[in-house]
């Protein structure tokens, strides 16, 4: 099984729809990351959680909403997104420590209709 | 100014020469200096990992740092079309607090042709 398994792999969605995405990690960090991934532009950093607390909240939308219940789960609750939003989600997960190595899952691809 | 710039490409070089992708960057707090791979429709995965100025070499490839000038590289020796890929630098400041995340460039684009 992959280090960072994230669901499901594509969605597609109306601009009314209310959809989460998963992420789980099986390396035992303490730290998960939201990255934004589009075409053209660099990936954006959205959310960090640090031991289950936010620490990082980047000017996100608030359509975009984050949860982490523990160390290895972490949720993007989406509501009522704009066709903009349309991208690769990724997660990450890293030790937490400073110059932290971060790995990836594979991604959400989501098309907002 | 951007934090990082890199240059999408794309990147089109013959199979077996050796390529060089570059970053720069603009926030002197940057210790941190990483390179990830990322292939069509996968996340990106860390192929190198340096902290600070200087050099680390692994098998094929190459990462060097210039702190005075601002300046990462990437060398890949002998190239496979097997690393077509996307290539984005990252950085990452020096924090006590541990998990900030890290800052991207846009990745270039690597076509290595057979």
């Amino acid at each position: 099984e992959t280090g960072v398994t994230q669901t499901p792999r594509h969605l597609v969605m109306g601009m009314t729809n209310k959809k989460s995405l998963k992420c789980e990690q099986h390396l035992g960090h303490n730290a998960m990351y939201w990255y934004k991934q589009s075409a053209k532009k660099p990936l954006e950093l959205m959310f960090v959680y640090n031991f289950k607390e936010q620490t990082e909240n980047n000017s996100v939308p608030s359509r975009f909403s984050p949860e982490c219940p523990n160390s290895s789960h972490l949720f993007l609750h989406l509501h009522t997104l704009q066709p903009e939003d349309s991208a690769l989600y990724l997660c990450a997960s890293s030790t937490g420590e400073p110059g932290e190595k971060l790995f990836f899952g594979s991604g959400t691809q989501l098309s907002v209709l | 100014q951007k934090e990082v710039e890199q240059d999408p490409g794309p990147l089109s070089v013959p199979e077996g020469a050796i390529v060089s992708l570059n970053c720069t960057y603009s926030n002197s707090a940057f210790q941190y200096f990483m390179w990830y791979r990322q292939y069509s429709r996968k996340g990106p995965e860390l192929l190198m990992y340096t902290y600070s100025s200087g050099n680390k070499e692994d098998g094929r490839f190459t990462a060097q740092v210039d702190k005075s000038s601002k300046y990462i590289s990437l060398f890949i020796r002998d190239s496979q079309p097997s690393d077509s890929a996307t290539y984005l630098c990252a950085m990452s400041r020096y924090s006590g607090g541990g998990a900030d995340g890290l800052t991207f460039g846009k990745g270039t684009h690597l076509i290595i042709q057979p």
